[in-house]
């Protein structure tokens, strides 16, 4: 059974830094793409960040040069290292594995249970 | 203002059939990219109810169902019940954009 296991949220400060991590299990890690979601409270999910296999990887245009995402294989974790916080990325982040083939036709197969980052002094 | 566009509500009794639909342009389902719907219940994780289309995950029930047509996609649910309550996402990719969007979703009431 697959399971996604979402931490590292928490309260920080306009301007600061957090790093958001997914410990995958029940699949093999390395052959899947995978993906960051948030929703904003009162808002709608949103597409954040993808990572593929190879390490290719594509961001939303709001937090392209503030977010980083990036994947350790051996350990079977994605991470979502964000830096430069600002109130509009308040949300619960949640984890996504990502199905489909090798063009931009993916989707999201399995979620994580989500980690709220509230951005706030 | 999402580049995939959703009724923000739909309220249908117990028992009746609901469509939700997603309307979107020549850069994303117009342009052949398959659309996926999720639903994501209150205080829980998004689920995965349709991809690719017209295609069900095992465990989602047959009275979910997805179409496309032209720039735009619908899906329907027959015999409505409470637990089906949840707000519902469309999702494709955009070649403009060079994003993966999501519609701004629709909010299921069963009355």
């Amino acid at each position: 059974e697959v399971h996604l296991l979402d931490s590292g949220g928490g309260l920080v400060q306009p301007g600061g830094s957090l790093r958001l991590s997914c410990v995958a299990s029940g699949f093999i890690f390395s052959d899947y793409v995978m993906s960051w979601v948030r929703r904003a409270p009162g808002k709608g999910l949103e597409w954040v960040s993808t990572i593929t296999r190879l390490g290719n990887t594509y961001y939303e245009d709001s937090v392209k040069g503030r977010f980083t995402i990036s994947r350790d294989d051996s350990k079977s974790t994605l991470f979502l290292q964000m830096n430069s916080l600002r109130a509009e990325d308040t949300a619960v982040y949640y984890c996504a594995k990502t199905a489909g083939g090798p063009t931009e036709d993916w989707w999201i197969d399995y979620w994580g249970q989500g980690s709220l980052v509230t951005v706030s002094s | 203002q999402s580049v995939l566009t959703q009724p923000p509500s739909v309220s249908v009794a117990p028992g009746q059939r609901v469509t939700i639909s997603c309307t979107g342009s020549s850069s994303n389902i117009g342009a052949g990219y398959e659309v996926h719907w999720y639903q994501h219940p209150p205080g829980t994780a998004p689920k995965l109810l349709i991809y690719a289309n017209n295609n069900r995950p095992s465990g989602v029930p047959d009275r979910f169902s997805g179409s496309k047509s032209g720039t735009s996609a619908s899906l329907a649910i027959t015999g409505l019940q409470a637990e089906d309550e949840a707000d519902y996402y469309c999702q494709s990719y955009d070649s403009s954009l060079r994003a993966w969007v999501f519609g701004g979703g629709t909010k299921l009431t069963v009355l």
